[in-house]
This record gives C-alpha cells, sequence and structure tokens, in this order.
C-alpha cells in the first residue's frame, strides 16, 4: 500500500515558470513531510520541509503548500531554471522515537531552456 | 556535500549469493537508515540504526540484515539474492537522541546493484 501519492510522474516546465508537484497522504498520524531533489547519480538531498501546523513555508524560489484538511500538500517552483532539472521527491513521517520516511514515487522535472 | 559516503558504487551478484555494502556517516551523526530505491520508485525504507542497535525496520525479509560500528559507519547485508533485490541503495545519516526524533537525514550517492 502506498502512503504517499505523487503526480505528476514527469513535468517539462519552460525555463521561468512555475512548477508544481503534488502529494497526498492517509495517515493523519503523519507529522512531517520534506520534499528531496535527486540529481543522476546522486543520492536524495532535502530541499525544504514542513509541519502540518502552518499552511506555507517558502525559502527561496521554493514554496510547500499544505492543505491538512485534504490531506495535500504541493511543491511550487518559482523562475524554474535548467539547473532545477532533476527528480523531485515528496515523503512523510510520524512523531515516533525513529524517522521512518514513507517516499512518493518522484516526479522527474525538465526545464526547457 | 553531505559528507556520508558508500562503497561500492556498483556491484554486480548472481542469484542466491550474498553481499554486504557499506556506509560511513557525517561527522557527528550517531544513526544511520537505509532504503532500497528501485529503478523509477522512491526510496522504501530498510531499517535504521541508532548508536548501534536496529531502531525500526521495514517491510523487508529478514534475509535483509545490518550492523552499525562504534564509530557509527554502517554495514547493509543481504543473503540469498533475488533478482528483484536489483536496485540502488541508499544510506541516510542524522544526529538524533534516545527518545527524540531525527529530522534532518543526509544521503550518500548509494550503491547501485544488480542481481542476475
Amino acid at each position: 500500500q502506498q502512503q504517499v501519492k505523487q503526480s505528476p510522474q514527469s513535468l517539462i516546465v519552460q525555463k521561468g515558470g512555475i512548477s508544481i508537484i503534488n502529494c497526498a497522504y492517509e495517515n493523519t498520524a503523519f507529522d512531517y513531510f520534506p520534499w528531496y531533489q535527486q540529481f543522476p547519480g546522486k543520492g536524495p538531498a532535502l530541499l525544504i520541509a514542513i509541519r502540518p501546523d502552518v499552511s506555507e513555508k517558502k525559502e527561496g524560489r521554493f514554496t510547500i503548500s499544505f492543505n491538512k484538511s485534504a490531506k495535500q500538500f504541493s511543491l511550487h517552483i518559482m523562475d524554474s531554471q535548467p539547473g532545477d532539472s532533476a527528480t523531485y521527491f515528496c515523503a512523510a513521517s510520524k512523531g515516533n522515537n525513529f524517522n521512518k520516511f514513507y517516499f512518493g514515487s518522484g516526479t522527474k522535472l525538465n526545464v526547457k531552456p | 556535500e553531505t559528507g556520508v559516503t558508500q562503497s561500492p558504487t556498483h556491484l554486480i551478484k548472481t542469484r542466491g549469493q550474498q553481499v554486504t555494502l557499506r556506509c560511513s556517516s557525517q561527522s557527528g551523526h550517531n544513526t544511520v537508515s537505509w532504503y532500497q530505491q528501485a529503478l523509477g520508485q522512491g526510496p522504501q525504507f530498510i531499517f535504521q540504526y541508532y548508536r548501534e542497535e536496529e531502531n525500526g525496520r521495514g517491510n523487508f525479509p529478514p534475509r535483509f540484515s545490518g550492523l552499525q560500528f562504534p564509530n557509527y559507519s554502517s554495514e547493509l547485508n543481504v543473503n540469498a539474492l533475488e533478482l528483484d533485490d536489483s536496485a540502488l541503495y541508499l544510506c541516510a545519516s542524522s544526529l538524533g537522541s534516545s527518545g527524540g526524533r531525527q529530522e534532518t537525514q543526509y544521503f550518500g550517492p548509494g550503491t547501485r546493484l544488480l542481481v542476475l
């Protein structure tokens, strides 16, 4: 059973445009929602993360929007650049004394020059 | 640069064999988590080690086992390899405390395992 569902599977955006990736979850016990960026041949790198007590978090060109009632969260990349071309994963975890992260299936983003 | 290193980078094994993958955690980190990432999929949690003890396990069979050493480096062992074990194996390190949580995980580049 997939705990976190991510869409779209792939995304093509023109340089300067907005990239939007969506994730949905079922388990209301989840309380930490990170986004990871992965380049080919590299491990995932933490991009930005949010807790459900806020509806939005912004860091530079990256924004997470969180809708607790809908159990959905999304990543917005403003002014998308070719260097943003990578695979993006959303994830979720719950407040146990260890962190078992459930990852989405990934979105391959291609930003055209 | 995350500081997490993994070895080897690539590995080819045949079905039924055993494999050991290694991970050196980032300096100062005491927790290591292992993930399996199949092609085109997100990482799947295998298990986590905190201060040399297993601290949580995902839905993987017992033939997946691990160790953490006093310097907090770690090994992932897989026995009786199956074709479906072909994947990228990721190690992530973090700083945790007893009864607390680890949030920022730093991933290594992974070991790509191919089982023939």
